[in-house]
């Protein structure tokens, strides 16, 4: 049963510190996408790739927010520097045929 | 602009009743996806059905059926003999057809509540 992976699960980092989140998409899958939940925003997409190539990193703040797939079994995102606002869950989801299934999330908490 | 409205925020109801979870969509796209994703408390974003918007027929899983409606735009989801297990927090999401487009829009859920 393939799933999308994500680590870490937890993070608590200080305010300022780098934070990498890494996510591995179900072999196969074209599309990866990177969302932020909070209670207050809901889930907003941060940025997506096909076939590796970023088309829309719109929703994400470019001045500390990076997002790369340095090959396909692998994306990355990156906070330099984080900051309390940060915290919250972060999901990776890969997709094929128009459907995209989620990891199980990175739970940030910027201290 | 593409828009998902799910209005209910939060629905409780007793074991073993019935529950539909509405969802209304806006979409300018002749081709189109729609989507249901369960939140359980646990936190993951579990993939529940996806729809076409060329395929119009309604769908039974168990106890769970979804009822497509292009001429109200609107893709409902029911739960029959609804479980304690059924509790989570219930997504809607479109997805445009258009050439070169990726992005899902996420209604902002449903939390529901289901009791024993």
């Amino acid at each position: 049963d393939a799933r999308v992976t994500q680590t870490p699960r937890h993070k608590v980092t200080e305010m300022g510190q780098e934070v990498t989140m890494r996510c591995q998409p179900i072999l196969g899958h074209n599309t990866v996408f990177w969302y932020r939940q909070t209670m207050m925003q809901g889930l907003e997409l941060l940025a997506y790739f096909r076939n590796r190539a970023p088309l829309d990193d719109s929703g994400m703040p470019k001045d500390r927010f990076s997002a790369e797939m340095p090959d396909a079994t692998l994306a990355t995102l990156k906070i330099q520097p984080s900051e309390p606002r940060d915290s919250a869950v972060y999901f990776c989801a890969s997709g094929v045929e128009e459907t995209q299934y989620f990891g199980p999330g990175t739970r940030l908490l910027v201290l | 602009a593409q828009k998902v409205t799910q209005a209910q925020t939060e629905i409780s109801v007793v074991e073993k009743e019935d529950v539909t979870l509405d969802c209304v969509y806006e979409t300018r796209d002749t081709t189109y996806y729609l989507f249901w994703y369960k939140q359980p408390p646990s936190g993951e974003l579990v993939f529940l059905i996806r729809r076409n918007s060329f395929d119009e027929q309604n769908e039974i899983s168990g106890r769970y059926s979804w009822n497509f409606q292009k001429s109200t735009s609107s893709f409902n989801f029911t739960i029959t003999a609804s479980q304690v297990v059924d509790s989570a927090v219930y997504f809607c999401a479109l997805r445009g057809g258009s050439s070169g487009t990726y992005k899902y829009i996420f209604g902002t859920g449903t939390r529901l509540k289901v009791l024993a």
